[in-house]
């Protein structure tokens, strides 16, 4: 079945450094990618998303390309900052079948950074 | 602006006493489903709404139940709630046409947190 593997955290770093986490997955089809973050407290936000290969999604600073070939999708920012502190979820849509829009996450990278 | 709420944004209860949490989108999806999150864990999808369809997960306890009365709305219904149900509670929507692939970006709420005692 579809899974959704992602570095395991707590990763910890100090403002202004680069940020990597790895996502894999695993998927029959095209599935679509994509990064959630959630703030302490609240809900899950879309940061970026990719829906076919090779595409690269960006928001606020964040990239992620879509790379079939070797069925990952990570995460990259090039300098942090202490806003950035939260729990980043990789997800993507089963590809196949009548469901296909359901989501399967990883088990979340938790972000901390310091000033 | 377009949106997901859910209301309350807290609420305990005693272990036992039925509890119902609610969600509103504004966003005129025809998807909309619950989510419980549990401390430190990813979002475990309990069940969805497509359209008026209703779409269980095989391992939601039957405990759980929901209820979507219009597109607006959908309710998640606790009926015995035990304390290893204390978790943050997710709503999302999303719009869904199928034959046209596989971009189904879900939009969540705030999330319910719910304290079983």
């Amino acid at each position: 079945g579809d899974s959704v593997t992602q570095m395991e955290g707590p990763v910890t770093l100090s403002e202004e450094a680069f940020l990597t986490i790895n996502c894999t997955y695993t998927a029959t089809g095209y599935p679509s990618l994509f990064w959630y973050v959630q703030y302490p407290g609240e809900g899950l936000q879309l940061l970026l998303k990719a829906t076919k290969a090779d595409d690269k999604g960006s928001n606020k600073g964040f990239e992620a390309t879509y790379r079939k070939e070797t069925t990952s999708f990570h995460l990259e920012k090039g300098s942090v900052q202490v806003s950035d502190s939260a729990v980043y979820f990789c997800a993507n849509t089963r590809a196949v079948g009548g469901s296909n829009y359901k989501l399967t996450f990883g088990k979340g990278t938790l972000l901390t950074v310091n000033p | 602006d377009a949106m997901v709420i859910q209301n309350p944004r807290y609420q305990v209860t005693q272990f036992g006493k039925p509890v119902t949490l609610s969600c509103s989108q504004t966003l005129n999806h025809n998807v909309m489903y619950w989510y419980q999150q549990k401390s430190s864990q990813a979002p475990k999808l309990l069940f969805h709404y497509y359209d008026k369809d209703f779409n269980n997960e095989a391992d939601t306890p039957d405990n759980f139940q929901s209820r979507r009365p219009n597109t607006s709305f959908c309710f998640l219904d606790i009926r015995s709630p035990g304390l290893g149900d204390t978790a943050m509670y997710l709503c999302a929507t999303s719009r869904v046409e199928q034959g046209l692939g596989a971009d189904n970006e879900q939009f969540f709420g705030p999330g319910t947190r719910l304290t079983v005692l």
